[in-house]
């Protein structure tokens, strides 16, 4: 089984509709962080939790929202989705700062 | 604020070629740098990294070292194989005490393809 799992894996939907991301890790780690990645931009980061009272914004907040609602799970929403939200979005965590993190497979979302 | 400049893709290459994938950075203090990699339809996995200047990482053949005078973290690899087709992934992760620390700041990607 995977370290860290992301749920779905593809998502199509419409505009306007509220979407849920769901990650979940089993290697322990504190620290929980949130990417999207998009063509020639690399990867951007959304929001981190460096534990469960702990929520922070990345450079690119706007119309996301974040759940940790454990140690072991960290959700990210779409309030109303837009199509400029269409990416490949990644979950990741870590153990300490200085340490690598680790990602998910990513969850592919289309917005129509 | 932190940065991370990777050289413009796509890259093509023929088998057991030589790869150069340049990175340079800018940011405070004396970050963390790293290399991950990315295949097809996975999430990206940790290639190699260095954590002081001078360092040098590696791994399955590939190097890059911490060059702290030109802020380079450039990789390598002697002889390519098409295995190694893939999006590679310049990072750094800002020395503690800074805004950023704990945080990941990558480069844009470069996508890699080996030709037989």
């Amino acid at each position: 089984d995977a370290d860290v799992t992301q749920t779905p894996r593809n998502r199509i939907t419409k505009t306007g509709k509220r979407i849920m991301l769901e990650c979940s890790q089993t290697k322990g780690h504190d620290r929980m962080y949130w990417y999207r990645q998009d063509p020639g931009l690399g990867l951007r980061l959304i929001y981190y939790s460096f534990d469960v009272k702990d929520i922070n914004k990345g450079e690119i907040s706007d119309g996301y929202s974040v759940s940790r609602q454990a140690q072991a799970k960290f959700s990210l929403s779409l309030e109303s989705a837009i199509p400029n939200q269409t990416a490949l979005y990644f979950c990741a965590t870590s153990d300490r700062t200085d340490q690598p993190q680790h990602f998910g497979d990513g969850t592919r979302l289309s917005i129509l | 604020g932190n940065s991370v400049t990777q050289m413009e893709g796509p890259v093509t290459l023929s088998e057991e070629a030589f790869l150069t994938i340049n990175c340079t950075y800018t940011a405070t203090g004396y970050p963390s740098l790293f290399w991950y990699v990315q295949y097809p339809g996975e999430g990206l996995q940790l290639l190699l990294k260095a954590t002081k200047a001078d360092d040098k990482g590696s791994n399955k053949g590939f190097e890059a070292t911490y060059r702290k005078e030109t802020t380079s973290f450039h990789l390598e690899k002697g002889s390519v194989q098409v295995s190694d087709s893939a999006v590679y992934f310049c990072a750094l992760s800002e020395s503690p005490g800074g805004t950023s620390y704990g945080k990941l700041t990558f480069g844009q990607g470069t996508i890699l393809t080996v030709h037989p």
